[in-house]
């Protein structure tokens, strides 16, 4: 019972195109994650709010990756001008924070990217 | 900074057979996690582990914590079809204050044939 939405599911785009992402927490988590998870990989961390605050980004994330979360509810991963190395699946997670000594993550279904 | 390894990066057993997964960091983590992903599915929190030598179990899932905390097993008794999925251990990155994030590993797919 995750109840993390992610939407779409599955986008194919072509190089050079912008894409947009949504992600809606569990309604009480006040953190919300994004990970990027390609074949054979566990999720690489992407960026991370606390409320509306974005408080860490990736340092190996391209200019071209922006996320907001205006209103400390839902958020929305943009990336610009696709490249075909971008292709993998978007995960957004939240979690209540604070919980204990580090909180449990829920997971989304993801949102698969295809780059073509 | 941190990296969480995890070995092997494949196992393939027979059903009813017991399988391990080990998790490394290259340093001392406050907690660990471990989540499992089914195939074509998202990761699933499994438990966290919080003491040095803390044993966990889960039915037939056995959980450890090293004692100098840099080191995680999972371990899981006579495998069923069920059990076929990667699991992935974590550990939190600290960046300064509260902030931290959760560091993956690569992952262990178990494969179980029936």
């Amino acid at each position: 019972d995750t109840g993390v939405s992610q939407d779409p599911r599955h986008k194919i785009t072509k190089r050079g195109q912008n894409v947009t992402f949504r992600c809606d927490p569990i309604s009480e988590h006040n953190r919300l994650y994004w990970y990027r998870q390609t074949l054979g990989q566990g999720p690489e961390f992407l960026t991370y709010f606390q409320n509306e605050a974005q408080l860490e980004k990736s340092r190996l994330l391209s200019d071209r990756f922006s996320a907001e979360r205006p209103k400390g509810s839902f958020s929305t991963l943009e990336i610009q001008r696709t490249e075909q190395g971008d292709s993998a699946m978007y995960l957004c997670a939240s979690s209540r924070y604070p919980s204990g000594v580090s909180e449990k993550l829920f997971f989304g279904s993801g949102t698969q990217l295809s780059v073509l | 900074g941190q990296q969480v390894m995890q070995i092997p990066q494949y196992q393939h057993v027979q059903e009813g057979e017991d399988f391990t997964t080990y998790c490394n960091s290259s340093t001392t983590l406050s907690n660990i996690q471990w989540y499992k992903q089914r195939p074509g599915g998202h990761p699933v929190f499994l438990i966290q582990l919080v003491k040095s030598g803390e044993v966990k179990k889960q039915k037939r899932l056995t959980f450890q914590f090293g004692e100098a905390k840099k080191n995680s097993s999972l371990h899981i008794t006579a495998t069923q079809t069920t059990d076929v999925g990667t699991y992935f251990c974590a550990g939190p990155t600290w960046s300064g204050g509260s902030n931290y994030k959760l560091t993956f590993g690569k992952g262990t797919l178990l494969t179980v044939n029936p």
